[in-house]
């Protein structure tokens, strides 16, 4: 089955920098990548998604690219500010397995002001 | 549109008893699908239904099951629990079955063994 990993599990930048979470995953047939941000103590939100058509997209601060070849794929938050402080999930599903999302052991993020 | 709903937030039970979460997908939403999340394990895939029929099942012993209604509504049942049960349950609605469409989580059920 699918494997996910991600990678780093935490990140401390300082506000205004950027921050790079990458995720590497094992089944070349997984076709679907979003990211969640899940703030403490609440649910998972969908932040972005990338499908496997497509090598880059970017909504205001956040973009996330998709490398097919090397099966792995990256968020990029531009900009970070404190109520970016969260922990963040990538995770891949691939039209063999339904809606089954495997997902990324998590980055905890911390924006330091 | 209303989110997805998940009821109840809080559970705490015992050894040995079962409990049933259910959990409301976003109007016109057919496909549900449960997740637990430990801090240990992170989020893992229980189950997915799609029109009534379980369409996908995750490594999980079958204690754990499942049925969705003919509304899209769904209920996950934990029978005998354990103590490593204490997790957060989670979830997530989507379209359809295609695995490519976002999937929209509720807030979770937190339960806690005792």
């Amino acid at each position: 089955g699918e494997n996910v990993e991600q990678h780093p599990s935490t990140l401390s930048v300082q506000e205004g920098d950027s921050a790079v979470i990458k995720c590497t995953y094992s089944d070349s047939a997984s076709n679907y990548f979003p990211w969640y941000k899940q703030e403490l103590g609440k649910r998972p939100q969908l932040i972005i998604d990338i499908r496997s058509n497509v090598g880059e997209k970017k909504d205001q601060r956040i973009a996330v690219t998709l490398n097919k070849t090397a099966k792995h794929f990256s968020l990029h938050i531009t900009e970070t500010q404190p109520e970016d402080s969260a922990v963040y999930f990538c995770a891949a599903s691939g039209r063999a397995a339904g809606n089954k999302l495997t997902f990324g052991g998590g980055t905890r993020v911390l924006v330091k002001p | 549109k209303a989110g997805v709903t998940q009821t109840p937030r809080y559970l705490i039970k015992t050894r040995g008893q079962q409990v049933t979460l259910s959990c409301s997908p976003i109007s016109g939403h057919r496909s549900v699908s449960w997740y637990q999340q430990t801090p240990g394990q992170g989020l893992q895939f229980l189950f997915e239904y799609f029109s009534e029929t379980q369409r996908n099942k995750g490594n999980f012993p079958g204690r754990f099951s499942g049925r969705q209604f003919s509304n899209s509504r769904s209920e996950m049942n934990v029978s005998t629990l354990e103590l490593g049960d204490s997790a957060l349950y989670l979830c997530a609605s989507s379209l359809d079955g295609t695995g490519n469409q976002p999937q929209h989580f509720g807030d979770g059920t937190r339960l806690s063994i005792l």
